[in-house]
């Protein structure tokens, strides 16, 4: 069974600062790793998703995301992080079955002025 | 292009009463459906999948349930809704052949707060 902790519960940060938002994942099998996005009152977002190949991924918004098969993590990065992009980030994991995507609890990113 | 539909997006229903929260998708056929549930301050929980018309698979006993009357509709309901029902309700569908690869796409939600 695959499972995702996400290490930081709330991240502030000010604007324009970098901002890496962290999580680690647990599988027995091979992974497909995602990052979503959630605004105040909306459904998740894809972010930016890792499937093979290169190990570090581009989403939207400027965000990325390398995979590290080693330390089983998948952290999210920012160079410089806007106002806008104050919201609740989820780390998800799929690794085979219908239903088998694991969410991690999220991690609120505050960006203050 | 695939879009998803929730309706409504927000509901206040008292303690007792009945329950029934609508997801629909367009722009694809046979997708995979599902209802999370989303408690405040806390992750996703999977309520409910959906492979086909008619086949429903519970991830969580409780007082929900789930119905698929059509290809590309998916329904929650409840005959009693208990206080700790309240929580924010979302629909997601998935391509279906590439299961694993394939990402969750999301409704907008529906906030539901029962008193």
């Amino acid at each position: 069974a695959q499972s995702v902790t996400q290490l930081d519960s709330q991240v502030p940060v000010f604007e324009e600062a970098p901002v890496e938002l962290r999580c680690n994942y647990s599988s027995s099998v091979s992974v497909y790793l995602f990052w979503y996005v959630q605004y105040p009152n909306q459904g998740l977002q894809l972010l930016l998703k890792y499937l093979s190949g290169s190990t570090l991924v581009k989403g939207i918004n400027g965000f990325e995301a390398e995979f590290n098969k080693s330390q089983t993590s998948f952290h999210l990065r920012k160079p410089s992080v806007h106002i806008s992009d104050t919201a609740e980030y989820f780390c998800a994991v799929s690794g085979g079955g219908n239903n088998d995507m694991r969410f991690g609890a999220g991690t609120r990113l505050t960006v203050k002025p | 292009s695939q879009t998803i539909h929730q309706w409504p997006a927000t509901l206040v229903q008292p303690v007792g009463s009945p329950l029934s929260l609508e997801c629909t998708v367009e722009g694809t056929s046979n997708p995979n459906l599902y209802w999370y549930r989303q408690a405040a301050g806390r992750g996703l929980q999977l309520l409910f999948y959906s492979v086909g018309i008619g086949q429903i698979s519970s991830e969580v006993p409780q007082n929900l349930s789930a119905s698929r009357p059509q290809d590309r509709q998916f329904i929650l309901s409840s005959k009693k809704l208990l206080l700790s029902d309240s929580g924010f309700y979302l629909c997601a569908w998935k391509r279906q052949g590439a299961e694993r690869r394939s990402p969750l796409h999301f409704g907008n939600g529906t906030r539901l707060t029962v008193t």
